[in-house]
């Protein structure tokens, strides 16, 4: 079946990196996203990556893509107070009704 | 830019009772979903449409109705409210490509 596995909590000091993984188990899917979800707030998206990339960086955003081991991460280079959210993984769809399938969040807790 | 907009923002039901979440977007995307989020569980998919007059089933559509008479809107109606449907909200739309576009939610409280 199709399934998308995070960790549910990180806690880092402000100014190191963060690096948030994420498992998912259905292979034909053509992208990969991270969302960021703040208190009260919708889901923004964050990035994605097309599932036959390896590697895409967006400023302080690395996303790292293993699809031997089905295994996604996210990285913010300098984590800040501000970057302090939900982030969400979700496979996504080509086809149809572009589904998506999303994890159930990693909670990012920022302290001085 | 509007995007996609939710009404209302919170909303405290009794069991039993009905109501219509609104959901419209102002980008002529011609995709619409519906998502609700459980604590500590991803969105999970309600109803989507693809384009006025055409609607379907996610992975969770009972105790809810949909439609799409217009390309901005696409209400979800709750009837029957019961406390398993205590949840938050997401209205979401795409057009062709990858990117989809999610309401700010609408957190629902059935007591």
């Amino acid at each position: 079946g199709e399934d998308v596995e995070q960790s549910l909590f990180l806690s880092v000091r402000e100014g190191d990196s963060s690096v948030i993984n994420c498992t998912y188990t259905d292979s034909s899917s053509t992208y990969l996203y991270w969302y960021k979800q703040e208190p009260g707030a919708g889901l923004q998206l964050l990035t994605y990556i097309f599932s036959n990339m390896d590697m895409k960086q967006d400023q302080r955003l690395t996303v790292l893509l293993n699809k031997k081991d089905k295994h996604l991460s996210l990285r913010i280079a300098d984590t800040q107070t501000g970057d302090s959210a939900i982030y969400f993984c979700a496979e996504g769809f080509s086809g149809g009704y572009s589904k998506l399938i999303f994890g159930a969040g990693t909670r990012l807790a920022v302290h001085p | 830019n509007a995007g996609v907009t939710q009404t209302p923002k919170f909303r405290i039901l009794k069991i039993g009772q009905s109501m219509t979440l609104q959901c419209t977007q102002d980008m002529n995307h011609n995709y619409m979903y519906w998502y609700r989020q459980d604590p500590g569980m991803g969105l999970k998919l309600i109803y989507y449409s693809v384009g006025a007059g055409i609607t379907d089933k996610g992975e969770v559509p009972n105790g809810y109705n949909v439609s799409r008479s217009t390309t901005e809107d696409f209400p979800l109606r709750l009837e029957l409210a019961a406390p398993s449907q205590t949840s938050v909200y997401f209205c979401a739309s795409r057009e062709d490509g990858n990117t989809i576009y999610f309401g700010e939610g609408s957190w629902l409280t059935v007591v």
